[in-house]
């Protein structure tokens, strides 16, 4: 059983799109997490939630919007789509909030913008 | 200067060697740091974490923390090609934000 799961797995649109990842985790974790690696392959966090509440907000354009419908699910929207938004997008859940030492990373979903 | 910095690599090494892996950081601050693995096209596993100052051994893997160095290595013993990988350095203050390093891509020739 996949412990963090994302769809679609490959993702290839036009500029100006919108477009949306799903992500579900079945590990009963509290904590779920958007993270970016680009191109030269530096991870970085967008957003956290734990229970369903945003507590990580990173500099991320307003494009972008996270939704948690219930703890197992963090999904991530993407509204007008960019060239610069062509990345690996991994999901990932933690047991809690407060101290995250482990994350479980799902296997990611790469978006090419053309 | 970014806060946490690696050196990206490629490093080959044969198989069977001693891998030394390395990261700096100028937040002294962190006090929670972690080693991830990346095999291509997946997400990144924890290999390992440590929390303040010291090493850790987990078969053979063995973390290192210099706070006072602000360096951690991770050092891999009898390396094997499944060892082949990116390995990303990551550090926290505890709190929910994880700072990643950009991460050493490591070749293992049999």
């Amino acid at each position: 059983d996949t412990a963090v799961s994302q769809t679609p797995k490959y993702l290839v649109t036009q500029m100006g799109n919108d477009k949306s990842i799903k992500c579900e985790q079945n590990l009963g974790h509290d904590t779920m997490y958007w993270y970016k690696q680009d191109s030269k392959k530096f991870l970085k966090i967008m957003f956290s939630y734990n229970n369903k509440e945003l507590i990580i907000n990173e500099t991320v354009p307003n494009r972008f919007s996270p939704k948690s419908p219930d703890k197992a699910h963090l999904n991530l929207h993407i509204n007008s789509l960019e060239l610069g938004d062509s990345a690996v997008y991994f999901c990932a859940s933690a047991p809690r909030a407060g101290v995250n030492t482990e994350a479980f990373f799902g296997q990611g979903t790469r978006l090419t913008v053309v | 200067q970014k806060e946490v910095e690696q050196d990206p690599g490629p490093l080959s090494v044969p198989e069977g060697a001693i891998v030394s892996l390395n990261c700096t950081y100028s937040n002294s601050a962190f006090q929670y740091f972690m080693w991830y693995r990346q095999y291509s096209r997946k997400g990144p596993e924890l290999l390992m974490y440590t929390y303040s100052s010291g090493n850790k051994e987990d078969g053979r893997f063995t973390a290192q923390v210099d706070k006072s160095s602000k360096y951690i290595s991770l050092f891999i013993r009898d390396s094997q090609p499944s060892d082949s990988a990116t390995y990303l350095c990551a550090m926290t203050r505890g709190y929910q934000k994880v700072t990643f390093g950009i991460g050493t891509k490591l070749q293992v020739i049999p």
